[in-house]
C-alpha cells in the first residue's frame, strides 16, 4: 500500500537555525498538505498546496514557515529561524482528491 | 464554541465491548467528516470517511447528524489492539482538516 514518507524522523535544532523538513507524498497525489502538533494537544493545519502555489494557510504559517515542491517527488517544509515554540510533530500529508493519508512525522526539538 | 468538540475520556472497555464516541462540530456549512485514529506519539490514520446515509466497516460505524451537527463513531465486539485515540475531523475550507482534540479509548483484557 502506498504511504506518506518523511524525513528525518527526529531533528533536534537551536533557535534562530533554519530547518527543512522533508516529505515524499503519494505518488499519484495531487494535493500536499503540512499539519502540526505540539506535544499534548490537537493537531493543526499550517498549510496546503496544489499545482505548484499554496491554496490556503492558517495564521499560524507566516512569514518564517515556506513550502516548496523542488522536483516531481518531494515536498517541503522549511522554517527560516526557529523558535523555542516550533518544538512539535509535523505531519505531511497528501490527497488525490477527499481524503487526507499523514506521514509519520518528523519531531522537532527546539534548544 | 470549539470548531470540533469531543470528550476526551478515557473510555475504559473490557475486550467484547461495545462502544461509543460522540463528537460535535460548530460550522454548519461543513460538508465532509471523517475519524481518523491515533496511537500514543504516531501519525493520524484515516479509520472512515463519515456520509451522510451512515456507513460501516466492519465492527466500525460511523453517523452523520447534520440538523444537530453530531458525528458518531460506534466501535462493536472490542479488542484490544482498538485502544487508541479517535478523532473527530471536520473538513474547514476547501483544503484545511480541523481536528478535535480527540478521545482516548482504552481496552483491557
Amino acid at each position: 500500500e502506498p504511504e506518506v514518507t518523511q524525513t528525518p524522523s527526529h531533528q533536534v535544532t537551536q533557535m534562530g537555525q533554519e530547518v527543512i523538513l522533508r516529505c515524499v507524498p503519494i505518488s499519484n497525489h495531487l494535493y500536499f498538505y503540512w499539519y502540526r502538533q505540539i506535544l499534548g494537544q490537537k493537531v493543526e493545519f499550517l498549510v496546503s498546496f496544489y499545482n505548484n502555489e499554496i491554496s490556503e494557510k492558517s495564521e499560524i504559517f507566516d512569514d518564517q514557515f515556506s513550502v516548496e515542491r523542488p522536483d516531481g517527488s518531494n515536498f517541503t517544509l522549511k522554517i527560516r529561524s526557529t523558535k523555542l515554540e516550533d518544538s512539535a510533530m509535523y505531519f505531511c500529508a497528501s490527497s488525490a482528491y477527499y481524503e487526507q493519508y499523514f506521514g509519520p512525522g518528523t519531531r522537532l526539538t527546539v534548544t | 464554541r470549539k470548531e470540533v468538540e469531543q470528550d476526551p475520556g478515557p473510555f475504559n472497555v473490557p475486550e467484547g465491548a461495545t462502544v461509543a464516541f460522540n463528537c460535535t462540530y460548530s460550522n454548519s456549512a461543513s460538508q465532509s467528516f471523517f475519524w481518523y485514529r491515533q496511537d500514543c506519539r504516531k501519525e493520524p490514520k484515516l479509520l472512515m470517511s463519515v456520509y451522510s446515509s451512515g456507513n460501516e466497516d466492519g465492527r466500525f460505524t460511523a453517523q452523520l447528524n447534520r440538523a444537530s451537527q453530531y458525528i458518531s463513531l460506534l466501535i462493536r465486539d472490542s479488542k484490544l489492539s482498538d485502544s487508541a485515540t479517535y478523532l473527530c475531523v471536520v473538513k474547514g475550507g476547501p483544503d484545511k482538516l480541523i481536528f478535535g482534540t480527540g478521545t482516548r479509548l482504552q481496552v483491557f483484557p
